[in-house]
């Protein structure tokens, strides 16, 4: 079965810098990685995902996320930070070939200050 | 297109009352998911449907929790009697069949059991 750690449970930082927020999956098959932002009052709603391909995902909103086989990492990424990116940001996993039910990580609070 | 849609967006009631929660998924989508989040406890997958049909209704915390979907476009969640601990954000998402496929959910309903 697969997990999700998201070691950061908050990150904050000021408007206009870069940020990073990480993302961890245990697995013993193939996966499917997504990325998804929930702002407040709203629901999930998906920022980027990973089936195959490419390494480097570009998603909504100017994020970008990379897939490190050897890492197990999905790490997602903003070079600029807005106010409006304040939200909170899980990552998710899914076995290729398994159930589609993903595992969701635990969330990591992004906090933009001016 | 409309995403998915669950009612109320806000239920107050006390202790002990029935509380019916309500989703429409997305039409074509084959699954539909129950979701509860707290501070605590994160997001918890409760039940999910596939075609209808309740697959896995293990993270259903108790009896006092039942879940239906009586045709494709329509699902209740029934807390029955309702508890104070009961109280959180629920939150129904529904997807396309394949591990591929991100979920879409719902705004939510908060629950606040006095």
């Amino acid at each position: 079965a697969q997990s999700v750690t998201q070691l950061d449970s908050q990150v904050p930082v000021f408007e206009e810098a870069p940020v990073e927020l990480r993302c961890n999956y245990s697995s013993s098959v193939s996966v499917y990685l997504f990325w998804y932002v929930q702002y407040p009052n709203q629901g999930l709603q998906l920022l980027l995902k990973y089936l195959s391909g490419s390494t480097l995902v570009k998603g909504i909103n100017g994020f970008e996320a990379e897939f490190n086989k050897s890492q197990t990492s999905f790490h997602l990424r903003k070079p600029s930070v807005h106010i409006s990116d304040t939200a909170e940001y899980f990552c998710a996993v899914s076995e290729v070939g398994g159930s589609y039910i993903p595992t969701f990580g635990r969330g990591t609070s992004l906090i933009v200050h001016p | 297109d409309a995403g998915v849609i669950q009612s109320p967006r806000h239920e107050v009631t006390e202790m002990g009352q029935e509380v019916t929660l309500r989703c429409k998924p997305i039409s074509g989508h084959d699954y539909l998911f129950w979701y509860r989040q707290t501070m605590m406890r994160g997001l918890e997958l409760l039940i999910y449907f596939n075609n209808n049909v309740p697959i896995d209704d293990s993270g259903m915390p108790e009896d006092r929790f039942s879940a239906k979907m009586p045709n494709a476009s329509f699902s209740t969640l029934k807390i029955q009697p309702s508890e104070p601990r009961d109280s959180a954000v629920y939150f129904c998402a529904s997807s396309s069949e394949g591990g591929n496929q991100p979920q879409h959910f719902g705004d939510g309903t908060r629950l606040s059991i006095l």
